[in-house]
């Protein structure tokens, strides 16, 4: 069974750094993309960015580009979103997907991680 | 970067009823375009891929359509566990960033 498993709800404070992760199991970890995708309190699905873990070929959207750094340790199966510096604009869900090719849809997600920015 | 609109934004529907979502491009996207339902407090399931192919374990009730610009998603009879929210995706933009709509939710009437 295709599972991804992502770490646990975050409470931060702004300027702190923070990375969560994501672990595959069920497939060939290598041979799929892992995309990020945000969706903000009671809003739509916004796309982050994605990585090949079989190289670490890694994609960002324009707007979030130099804002977050998606990582991947193929020896544990895990992709990994984090940032350096925390806003409060960043407290939102954060959903890792599966996705075969660049050019297919994300068929396997994980539960979300939701990160709370506060002081 | 390409605009998704999705239209309404809540649709109203009682059970056994008819659903038709819209989707719609601000520029050519071919064929790929993909639905997803979100519940709350769920992640978002692929329901509809390549416009109008099924994911795996989708029901026949669910069915997508168009091309181009313009996209539908159809529910021929609304059962209770479909009321959610539907987004669509356009992928078709590689190396660039994906897109999404906004969200049509789809409640009871």
């Amino acid at each position: 069974e295709v599972q991804l498993v992502q770490s646990g709800a975050e409470v931060k404070k702004p300027g702190e750094s923070l990375k969560i992760s994501c672990k595959g199991s069920g497939y060939i970890f290598t041979n799929y993309w892992i995309g990020w995708v945000r969706q903000m309190p009671g809003e739509g699905l916004e796309w982050i960015g994605i990585i090949y873990p079989g190289d670490s070929d890694t994609r960002y959207s324009p707007s979030f580009q130099g804002q977050v750094t998606i990582s991947v340790d193929r020896s544990i199966s895990t992709a990994y979103l984090q940032w350096s510096s925390l806003k409060a604009s960043d407290t939102a869900m954060y959903y890792c997907a599966r996705q075969e090719t660049p050019e297919d849809p994300n068929d396997y997600w994980g539960r979300g991680t939701l990160v709370t920015v506060s002081s | 970067e390409i605009v998704m609109t999705q239209s309404p934004a809540t649709l109203s529907v009682s059970p056994g009823e008819r659903a038709t979502l819209s989707c719609r491009a601000s520029q050519r996207i071919s064929s790929y375009l993909a639905w997803y339902q979100q519940k709350p407090g769920q992640a978002p399931r692929l329901l509809i891929y390549g416009t109008s192919t099924r994911a795996t374990d989708i029901p026949g009730r669910f069915s997508g359509s168009g091309s181009g610009t313009e996209f539908t998603l159809t529910i021929s009879s609304l059962q209770s566990e479909d009321f959610a929210v539907y987004f669509c995706q356009q992928y078709h933009t590689w190396p660039s960033t994906w897109t999404f709509g906004q969200g049509t939710k789809v409640e009871i009437k």
